[in-house]
């Protein structure tokens, strides 16, 4: 049981570039988010996903897509990177439970 | 949407001193109240959560207690020790069918010894 995995753990990017941030869960959880943290702004929450083919967004969705096509993967999709968007990303899933579990982290940096 | 807010940014204390965290939202639904702790450069961990039926509740050294009425709510280390320093944000939501946690912005807490 791996729990929440994220790749990769470090990514370069030029503006403009695009990616896309893997994240999955081997726990079978319906609920899965993406967080981005900043210093001295805490976890700010991106887009969620209550279950296969259903996101709604977060916080601070734009810049970001999102698609749920499994249980199991939710990958967060940056179209045109900005340096704005420099930052640590975490994804994260739940089962009806509240208990939030964290993947690792991705840390992100944008030329 | 929902707002919290989390005092102090910083807290430095005494090994074996306690230390008080202390966090406000603005959503009256909000009913769901977690504390994590963030260790340098790992993943948030849940150490203790509330939820609004709830005034109180221990684990150990650590406890929260919610006051619903003026919507604030405070996390409590007793006998702090060198390894709880790391940095502890609260959250708030609204519960299991709602997926949108929002977060405070972390308190540091170092120990010394």
């Amino acid at each position: 049981n791996a729990g929440v995995t994220q790749t990769p753990k470090f990514q370069v990017l030029k503006t403009g570039q695009s990616m896309t941030l893997q994240c999955a869960q081997d726990m079978n959880h319906e609920y899965m988010s993406w967080y981005r943290q900043d210093p001295g702004m805490g976890l700010r929450l991106i887009h969620y996903s209550v279950g296969a083919g259903i996101t709604d967004q977060g916080e601070v969705p734009n810049g970001y897509n999102v698609s749920r096509s499994t249980t199991e993967d939710f990958p967060l999709r940056l179209l045109s990177a900005a340096p704005s968007q420099t930052s640590v990303y975490f994804c994260a899933s739940r089962s009806r439970g509240e208990t939030q579990y964290f993947g690792p982290g991705t840390r992100l940096l944008v030329l | 949407g929902e707002n919290v807010e989390q005092h102090p940014s910083t807290l430095s204390v005494q090994e074996g001193d306690s230390a008080v965290i202390k966090c406000t939202y603005s959503d009256s639904a909000s009913n769901y109240f977690p504390w994590y702790k963030q260790e340098l450069g790992k993943r948030p961990q849940l150490i203790i959560d509330i939820r609004s039926n709830v005034g109180e509740k221990k684990d150990q050294r650590i406890a929260v207690t919610l006051n619903k009425t003026a919507k604030h709510f405070s996390l409590h280390i007793t006998e702090t020790q060198p390894e709880d320093s790391a940095v502890y944000f609260c959250a708030a939501s609204m519960g299991i069918r709602n997926n949108d946690m929002r977060f405070g912005a972390g308190t540091r807490l170092t120990v010394k010894p």
